[in-house]
């Protein structure tokens, strides 16, 4: 079982739709991270998170340590929003930085 | 902005030959990686540096090395390439858990 878990792994959304993504660990963290992956490779950091919730646009993270559990929120959806949406987390204790296997989300026009 | 560069986006190389994969990081960051990505597996660690001439062995490192002379510069090397590592190889610095990567690197090994 990976460390780091996501759900869906693949999400095909209307433009304008409410889109969530979430994410589930199993270690103890000191951060979290959503990442953001355009086709061609590169990868930009939308949030990082230690507690409660971020919001940045029409994008929104939430954190819940208790459960372990986090989810990124995408409102009013664009096709430009098209990309895989990765969980990462710093691990507690060790020096180790664990990937989730990515959401592929698809808005389309 | 930090700004991470790597050498090359796409590359195609034989079967037996030494590949260089290059990385450069502008922010004066001590820890850098090197990662490759693969559908299905997500991002594996292959290396990182904490510190110039410093390395530690990721989660897989066979087939790989790394040099790190340089604070800015991180090199990942193929010592003999070979068809399972076709992959996106990906570069990032860090600083206070904040990673920055490079645009990725595509090689293909015939």
């Amino acid at each position: 079982k990976n460390e780091v878990e996501q759900s869906p792994q693949n999400l095909t959304a209307q433009e304008g739709e409410f889109i969530t993504i979430n994410c589930s660990y199993s270690v103890g963290i000191s951060a979290l991270h959503w990442l953001q992956q355009h086709p061609g490779g590169g990868i930009v950091s939308l949030f990082m998170l230690s507690s409660g919730k971020k919001k940045h646009g029409r994008l929104i993270a939430t954190i819940n340590i208790q459960e372990k559990h986090s989810s990124l929120h995408i409102t009013a959806s664009h096709p430009r929003d098209s990309a895989v949406y990765i969980c990462a987390v710093w691990t507690s204790g060790t020096y180790k930085y664990i990937f989730g296997t990515g959401t592929r989300l698809k808005v389309l026009a | 902005d930090v700004k991470v560069t790597q050498s090359s986006r796409y590359l195609v190389k034989r079967t037996g030959e030494k590949v260089f994969l290059e990385c450069v990081q502008d922010m004066d960051h001590e820890n850098m990686f090197w990662y490759r990505q693969d559908p299905g597996l997500g991002l594996r660690l292959i290396y990182f540096s904490y510190d110039v001439k410093m390395k530690e062995k990721g989660d897989i490192p066979e087939g790989y090395s790394v040099s790190r002379e340089k604070k800015e510069r991180f090199s990942l090397i193929l010592e003999s390439a070979s068809t399972n590592q076709t992959s996106m190889y990906l570069c990032a610095s860090e600083q206070g858990y904040e990673q920055f990567f490079g645009p990725g690197t595509r090689l293909t090994v015939l």
